[in-house]
């Protein structure tokens, strides 16, 4: 089954303690992106790829970072942690090639976060 | 930087009647999303928008695109209970993607 999984799918963390999320997609999709919904905002970019070794800021970059080794993977690291960024967490995936540059995304399940 | 805005933000209403969310959007864009988003899920794609004057319909959905207003909008006809959930607009500029904060649907029986 195509699929975009995350993991974990919840986390209960504290101020300061480095954590990752992974995200790993069995499409073969060169594109990947990060984003974090809050209530009252919607959605917003943290990072993207565009394909491996490749990956550019989003939106909301500040306090994350991201790493692109494997076209699979594409994980997310906190890498000190603070109460803002108590979200909940998705990662998509979506095909680059020309025939498919304007396909939808498909998005993983979410990670809630909270971060005490 | 690309500002997307969705009105209204919650919505109630009854079976059987139509209305309409809009979404406009602050600068020029290659392409214009429409998703849906049930409680506790992930989001799930419904539309994509690519050129002016672009209409897509899928059931009671109908969603199109101005882009000179740079207005889409997502018609619900005729709405039934199955679909009360959050429904989301974004916009797309190269590979970035601006997110509206969302319309939560309810539609009361």
């Amino acid at each position: 089954e195509a699929q975009v999984t995350q993991n974990p799918r919840y986390l209960i963390t504290v101020t300061g303690k480095k954590l990752t999320v992974t995200c790993s997609q069995n499409m073969n999709h060169e594109y990947m992106s990060w984003y974090r919904q809050d209530p009252g905002l919607g959605l917003r970019q943290i990072y993207y790829s565009m394909n491996v070794e490749v990956t550019d800021k989003g939106d909301v970059p500040e306090g994350y970072k991201v790493s692109r080794k494997e076209k699979r993977n594409f994980p997310l690291i906190l890498e000190s942690p603070s109460p803002n960024q108590t979200s909940l967490y998705f990662c998509a995936s979506r095909p680059t090639t020309s025939a498919g540059i304007y396909n939808e995304q498909f998005f993983g399940p979410g990670t809630r976060l909270t971060v005490l | 930087e690309l500002k997307v805005e969705q009105n209204p933000l919650f919505l109630s209403m009854q079976e059987g009647k139509n209305y309409t969310i809009y979404c406009n959007y602050s600068t020029t864009s290659d392409r214009l999303y429409w998703y849906r988003q049930d409680p506790g899920k992930s989001l799930e794609s419904l539309f994509v928008l690519l050129s002016n004057g672009a209409v897509k319909q899928e059931g009671r959905l109908m969603a199109s695109l101005d882009t000179k207003a740079r207005l889409s909008t997502l018609h619900i006809t005729a709405a039934v209970h199955d679909l009360s959930a959050t429904y989301f607009c974004a916009v797309a500029t190269g590979n970035q993607f601006y997110f509206g904060t969302g319309t939560s649907l309810t539609v009361i029986p």
